[in-house]
């Protein structure tokens, strides 16, 4: 079973849909973050969340809503998206919130939900 | 604020050939790591490699280096040997003061047979 887990793998929805992605981690890790992917775009970083604590959101629109409710799970609720929002988003988790040192800033990412919105 | 530039948007390699990914940062902090990333067709963001900004040696894993010239703030990703599974968009990456790993615009790589 690999470490990050994304379901589902593509979804189609339309604008007035409501969804929701889910992101399932069995490393013991206690960072979980999202990240959203975009053509011709650097990776951006939507929410960091440590011991299910948010820690940061990083000016995403509240249509995009997270909910960690416990160290393996991350969810991401979509509603009322626009076009714009189609993109692959992913997910990472990691040990901890650690220091700049060493290999634990290192993600470890999930394979992505790919977005379409209609 | 941090900023990662990867000024090659895509890259042809012959099989068995070394390639070099190119790699800029800035940043104002003392304290860094950088890291790069592998993303193949699958989506997943796979680790390569690590580099701290107060290690004097650079980086190696397996085929994988790390050219890192600190006065110069680029940290470029060298491939020895390429091998036709290492067609994938590459990212590097960079995180200091704060929780968030600053990525680069990708670079995308196509071993050629």
């Amino acid at each position: 079973e690999t470490g990050v887990t994304q379901t589902p793998r593509h979804l189609v929805m339309g604008m007035t849909n409501k969804k929701s992605l889910k992101c399932e981690q069995h490393l013991g890790h206690n960072a979980m973050y999202w990240y959203k992917q975009s053509a011709k775009k650097p990776l951006e970083l939507m929410f960091v969340y440590s011991l299910e604590e948010r820690v940061e959101n990083n000016s995403v629109p509240s249509r995009f809503s997270p909910e960690c409710p416990n160290s393996s799970h991350l969810f991401l609720h979509l509603h009322t998206l626009q076009p714009e929002d189609s993109a692959l988003y992913l997910c990472a988790s990691s040990p901890g919130l650690a220091g700049v040192f060493g290999r634990t800033g290192e993600l470890f990412f999930g394979e992505g939900s790919r977005l379409t919105v209609l | 604020a941090q900023k990662i530039t990867q000024t090659q948007p895509g890259m042809f390699v012959q099989e068995k050939e070394a390639v070099t990914l190119d790699c800029t940062y800035d940043t104002s902090d003392q304290s860094y790591g950088l890291f790069w990333y592998k993303q193949p067709s699958s989506g997943e963001m796979i680790f390569l490699i690590y580099q701290g900004s107060y290690d004097e040696q650079n980086a190696t894993e397996g085929r994988y280096s790390l050219n890192f010239q600190k006065a110069r703030k680029s940290a470029n990703l060298v491939i020895s040997a390429s091998q036709l599974g290492d067609s994938a968009m590459y990212f590097c990456a960079m995180k200091a003061a704060g929780n968030k790993l600053t990525f680069g615009g990708g670079t995308r790589v196509l071993v050629k047979p």
